[in-house]
């Protein structure tokens, strides 16, 4: 089966006690991006990789690291969480990540939910 | 910059009932537009699309038309069910940026009653 799959879907954890969510594709996709969502905020773009070993920021990559060693696995990482990155977290991958029509369809992971004390 | 607003919720319509949900954006591109569903404890899913002016994206009975003039792409079903609570997110998407740079509504809740 086709799918994003994220690891672990719950967390509480206590400031500055660094974690990785694991993100993994078997759909072969080149592009993977995290975002953040917030109550009345939407949806937030964190970071995203065009392919592996290429990576950028997205709009709140503060307090975050991503790594893309390789096309199925792009992991963010908390090095010292703090309490205002308490969010739900969603990984996403899409087969193309380069301008044309029609970019922007994209397959979600079920959602990652952290709690930093 | 891109953007997309939408309607305000949370939306709560009885079961049967006509459902519009309104949104509209701001490009300065040629964007594709995107309808995306989160149903419950789930991740986002899409729910239709059009990348051109006046195409119409349809799927499980939604439809919504891309509107140059307005710049608007509302999604409508005839109908809802009860399975059909969740929240919506209108997205656009700049084909000159690709998506790397998809750009989210802020999500519409829905409950549909029966």
């Amino acid at each position: 089966e086709a799918q994003v799959t994220q690891n672990p879907r719950y967390l509480i954890t206590v400031t500055g006690k660094k974690l990785t969510v694991t993100c993994s594709q078997n759909m072969n996709h080149e592009y993977m991006s995290w975002y953040r969502q917030d109550p009345g905020l939407g949806l937030r773009q964190i970071y995203y990789s065009m392919n592996v070993e290429v990576t950028d920021k997205g709009d709140v990559p503060e307090g975050y690291k991503v790594s893309r060693k390789e096309k199925r696995n792009f992991p963010l990482i908390l090095e010292s969480p703090s309490p205002n990155q308490t969010s739900l977290y969603f990984c996403a991958s899409s087969p193309r990540g380069g301008t044309g029509v029609g970019t922007g369809e994209l397959f979600f992971g079920e959602g990652s939910r952290l709690t930093v004390l | 910059g891109n953007s997309v607003t939408q309607m305000e919720g949370p939306v709560t319509l009885s079961e049967e009932a006509f459902l519009t949900i309104n949104c509209t954006y701001t490009a300065t591109g040629y964007p594709s537009l995107f309808w995306y569903v989160q149903y419950p404890g789930e991740g986002l899913q899409l729910l239709l699309k059009a990348t051109k002016a006046d195409d119409k994206g349809s799927n499980k009975g939604f439809e919504a038309t891309y509107r140059k003039e307005t710049t608007s792409f509302h999604l409508e079903k005839g109908s809802v069910q009860v399975s059909d609570s969740a929240v919506y997110f209108c997205a656009l998407s700049d084909r000159g940026q690709g998506a790397q740079k998809l750009v989210f509504g802020q999500g519409t809740r829905l409950t549909i009653n029966p």
